[in-house]
């Protein structure tokens, strides 16, 4: 299958700072990639969808201030987490939709990002 | 907008048994249902899906079944191994061109004891 990568894969930082995760499609080109958080023992929650070349969508609840997403080319979206506090350690996976025709288009998963705030 | 149920949240099985994982979608609409497999600290791994347009599908030891006027589908996996022990998730999606997300439910834990 299509290949997603996400870097780092595990961060620490101190509150207040700023994190950037990547999330990269690997051999193939993604018009679209997802944002998921996921908590411990818990399922995935979108966060946000991410279009190449226009503004993400963001879901209910999540703040887009906070959680900057930048879809700047067809392989790359970035998910920064500005002024980060305690209850933003979390487990953050991206996902790219991969178009392969009507009945092969899928989503791939990168490998999360996981990350703690002091 | 969609909502996804799944059930058993915890299942307990003998090497060699089957498991079957329930899920139940709300939107008709939808069209989608891919099947993923979580281990302890990694991201989802695709391990089969299904298309409104089909019944069911097998790979090797692993099934999905769709009943679309019941709007439930099942995954299936006989002859169970160790490895086979992880969180599994079962989502659904609506069509879109250029892909909508995926509503996933709450995950089932599955233990195979050897």
């Amino acid at each position: 299958g299509a290949v997603v990568s996400q870097h780092p894969s595990r961060v620490i930082c101190k509150s207040g700072t700023s994190v950037k995760i990547e999330c990269r499609s690997l051999d193939f080109q993604a018009t679209t990639m997802f944002w998921y958080r996921q908590f411990p023992k818990q399922s995935l929650m979108l966060m946000a969808t991410s279009n190449e070349g226009s503004k993400a969508t963001y879901e209910q609840g999540v703040e887009k201030d906070k959680f900057l997403i930048n879809h700047a080319s067809l392989t790359l979206s970035t998910l920064t987490v500005t002024s980060a506090h305690p209850e933003d350690s979390s487990f953050y996976i991206c996902s790219a939709f991969h178009r392969g025709g009507a009945s092969t288009d899928t989503q791939y998963f990168g490998p999360g990002t996981r990350l703690t705030v002091l | 907008g969609e909502n996804v149920e799944q059930h058993p949240s915890t299942l307990s099985v003998q090497e060699g048994d089957s498991a079957v994982i329930k899920c139940t979608y709300s939107d008709s609409a939808s069209n989608y249902f891919p099947w993923y497999k979580q281990e302890l600290g990694k991201g989802p791994q695709l391990i089969i899906d299904i298309r409104s347009n089909v019944g069911e599908k097998k790979d090797q030891r692993i099934a999905v079944t769709l009943n679309k006027t019941a709007k439930h589908f099942s995954l299936h996996i006989t002859e169970t191994q160790p490895e086979d022990s992880a969180v599994y998730f079962c989502a659904a999606t609506l069509p879109g061109q250029a892909g909508t997300a995926l509503i996933f439910g709450k995950g089932t834990t599955l233990s195979v004891s050897s």
